[in-house]
């Protein structure tokens, strides 16, 4: 069964650096996402993207995120500059045309 | 109560007993799908049901939705230890985007 793909699954990272999480989705879907959960919190939606831009982002994909498909597999988080609270678990997911979602396995970034 | 609500928060029950959580939600919906994640894990798309459907099965799992109460239950049959997991409810409210708003989850203990 295909996969999303997120690496690395875990990243520790000091207050203030820049972080990258990388996903690969599949192939064929259309339909990209980000995804966060703080410990003990809900999952919550960051930012969707679709054609090569981002179609819809929360209030919390504020200017310090971006996403971008540099080489138009890979699908990228960047966060510019972390922040305590920007600890989470990271998840990437695709969907496909009959609304079928794949999530990835997740990213657990921990800012120190 | 907010979008993708479950209930109960925590479920504990011995292994053969049957489980069931309920989620409820506030704006119209294109679809509900369930998720189950594993501790720290990535999450685990379930099944699926659209906004005409009533009820969906897969194997151990039957599904309900009644889009009058805005609400839909998730049973899992003939419980086993392997089943202990957080269980979510995502609704998708359609528009162009088709993103997810999850509940803060079911914690199910399977008890051997």
């Amino acid at each position: 069964e295909p996969e999303v793909t997120q690496t690395p699954s875990h990243q520790v990272t000091q207050m203030g650096q820049e972080v990258i999480l990388r996903c690969v989705p599949i192939s064929n879907h259309l339909y990209f996402y980000w995804y966060r959960q703080i410990l003990g919190q809900k999952v919550e939606f960051l930012v969707s993207f679709y054609n090569n831009e981002i179609s819809e982002k929360s209030e919390i994909f504020d200017d310090q995120f971006s996403v971008e498909r540099p080489d138009g597999s890979n699908f990228t988080l960047k966060i510019r500059s972390t922040k305590l609270e920007d600890s989470a678990m990271y998840f990437c997911a695709t969907r496909d045309r009959n609304y079928g979602y794949t999530f990835g396995s997740g990213t657990r970034l921990t800012v120190v | 109560s907010q979008q993708g609500e479950e209930d109960p928060q925590a479920l504990s029950i011995q292994e053969g007993e049957n489980a069931t959580m309920n989620c409820s939600y506030k704006t119209s919906i294109n679809n509900l799908q369930w998720y189950r994640q594993n501790s720290g894990r990535g999450l685990v798309h379930l099944i699926l049901i659209r906004s005409n459907e009533r009820e969906k099965h897969s194997g151990r799992l039957r599904v309900t939705l009644d889009t009058s109460k805005k609400s839909s239950s998730l049973l899992i049959t003939a419980s086993r230890a392997a089943d202990t997991a957080s269980y979510f409810c995502a609704t998708d409210s359609g528009g162009s985007n088709y993103k997810l708003t999850f509940g803060k989850g079911t914690l199910l203990t399977v008890n051997p």
